[in-house]
């Protein structure tokens, strides 16, 4: 199946920018995905990008999506406390999802 | 604001004991998916039902899970009986097939098996 890479942890000052880095393999994924999870909650989806784009902005965030390298990007600018959670990257195949391990972004003051 | 909602949030129960996990897709989403998180596998895909059709059930242990859409407004997601092994949080997502396969997930049963 389709294996998606995460590095696991991200510590960023409050105020900083944050960069999530996401890894997959299968190149046909039509949409990618990313999804924040707080402690005690489902998933819940920031963005998605298609895989024709490289680039989406949507207020803090920016996605960035390098097809060649298969390479997706989360970017969140000023970041705040209420950013810390697990971020997921996910990518689709058909109508299933495959999602990354996570990575859980503190945010410090 | 519309949610996929799932009941119970919580559940403890004894080895050996039925399970049933409830979940309402929104309203108007055709697809509907129960997935099973833990700290050692991450998300694992249980289950897939497409208009009420289970399209996909390979993730699920078959010797004592079941899922069924008994109508377009309720899946279950059942095990029995269960074991200490099926503590994980369940989660059921629902969305529509033909759009961008985008899933909207619930806010999870925590199951703990003693």
């Amino acid at each position: 199946g389709e294996d998606v890479e995460q590095s696991l942890f991200l510590s960023v000052r409050e105020g900083d920018s944050s960069v999530i880095n996401c890894t997959y393999t299968d190149s046909s994924s039509t949409y990618l995905y990313w999804y924040k999870q707080e402690p005690g909650a489902g998933l819940q989806l920031l963005t998605y990008i298609f895989s024709n784009m490289d680039m989406k902005q949507d207020q803090r965030l920016t996605v960035l999506l390098n097809k060649k390298d298969k390479h997706l990007s989360l970017r969140i600018a000023d970041t705040q406390t209420g950013d810390s959670a697990i971020y997921f990257c996910a990518c689709s195949n058909d109508y299933k999802l495959s999602f990354g391990a996570g990575t859980t972004v503190t945010v410090r003051a | 604001d519309a949610r996929v909602t799932q009941t119970p949030r919580h559940k403890v129960t004894e080895m050996g004991q039925e399970v049933t996990m409830r979940c309402q897709p929104i309203l108007g989403h055709n697809t509907v998916f129960w997935y099973r998180q833990t700290m050692m596998q991450g998300l694992e895909l249980l289950a897939y039902f497409r208009n009420r059709a289970p399209l996909d059930d390979s993730g699920m242990p078959k010797d004592r899970f079941s899922a069924e859409m008994p109508d377009a407004t309720l899946a279950t997601l059942k095990i029995q009986p269960s074991e200490p092994r099926d503590s994980a949080v369940y989660f059921c997502a629902s969305g529509r097939s033909g759009s961008t396969d985008t899933q909207y997930f619930g806010p999870g049963t925590r199951l703990t098996v003693l």
